[in-house]
């Protein structure tokens, strides 16, 4: 199984601060998933990156494969980004499932 | 709008009541899950099915049945409802279950209460 870490648990910041949220894993993977759970519980995919980084709008996401991390970051960040912000890998053997963090809430303060 | 509809989206059970959490998705994926979320926890997945016809025993199966009913629709069943299976259950999909090139789509959850 993969184990996934996410930091920080929690995060408070003011609009317009630029937000990092890490993301690390214990076993090598092809690919990992950033998600999105909505104050009302929805639940969004992100981003799915397999190297380098990934851009959408004011969201970027890096992977370093060899380090096994994930980073999520949001420049100008909005009341509207506050979210739990949950990333995910896939474990090991032939099933293969996602294993998600534990989740990290942001929230932005206008 | 396309997407994974789950319902219903509260529940209060009693202890040793059954119920049946039902998911459609309508975007001919393959693969279809259950999972369970719980404060301070990741989503944990408690049964998958790969492709219709096929199911599978995620990391806490215990305690519920599933059944896949045709490509679209997944549901889940509490036979004897107990207070540990008080949760949010999401349903998911994806083109299928070897996940490092597809994305996931989620239903809006179910918020189960048993008393």
């Amino acid at each position: 199984k993969n184990e996934v870490e996410q930091s920080p648990q929690n995060l408070t910041a003011q609009e317009g601060e630029f937000i990092t949220i890490n993301c690390s894993y214990s076993v090598g993977i092809s690919a990992l998933h950033w998600l999105q759970q909505h104050p009302g519980g929805g639940i969004v995919s992100l981003f799915m990156l397999s190297s380098g980084k990934k851009k959408h709008g004011r969201l970027i996401a890096t992977i370093n494969i060899q380090e096994k991390h994930s980073s999520l970051h949001i420049t100008a960040s909005h009341p509207r980004d506050s979210a739990v912000y949950i990333c995910a890998a896939p474990g090991s053997g032939s099933a293969r499932q996602l294993t998600f963090g534990s989740g990290t809430q942001l929230t932005v303060l206008p | 709008n396309a997407g994974v509809t789950q319902t219903p989206k509260f529940q209060v059970l009693k202890t040793g009541q059954s119920m049946t959490l039902q998911c459609a998705q309508d975007m001919n994926h393959n693969s279809m899950y259950w999972y369970r979320q719980d404060p301070g926890m990741g989503l944990r997945l408690i049964y998958y099915s790969a492709s219709e016809g096929t199911t599978d025993k995620g990391e806490v199966p215990n305690g519920y049945n599933v059944s896949r009913l045709n490509k679209r629709e997944f549901s889940l069943r509490l036979e004897s409802a107990a207070p540990s299976q008080t949760s949010v259950y999401f349903c998911a999909s994806s083109w299928d279950r070897w996940t490092t090139n597809y994305g996931y789509t989620f239903g809006s959850g179910t918020r189960l209460t048993v008393v």
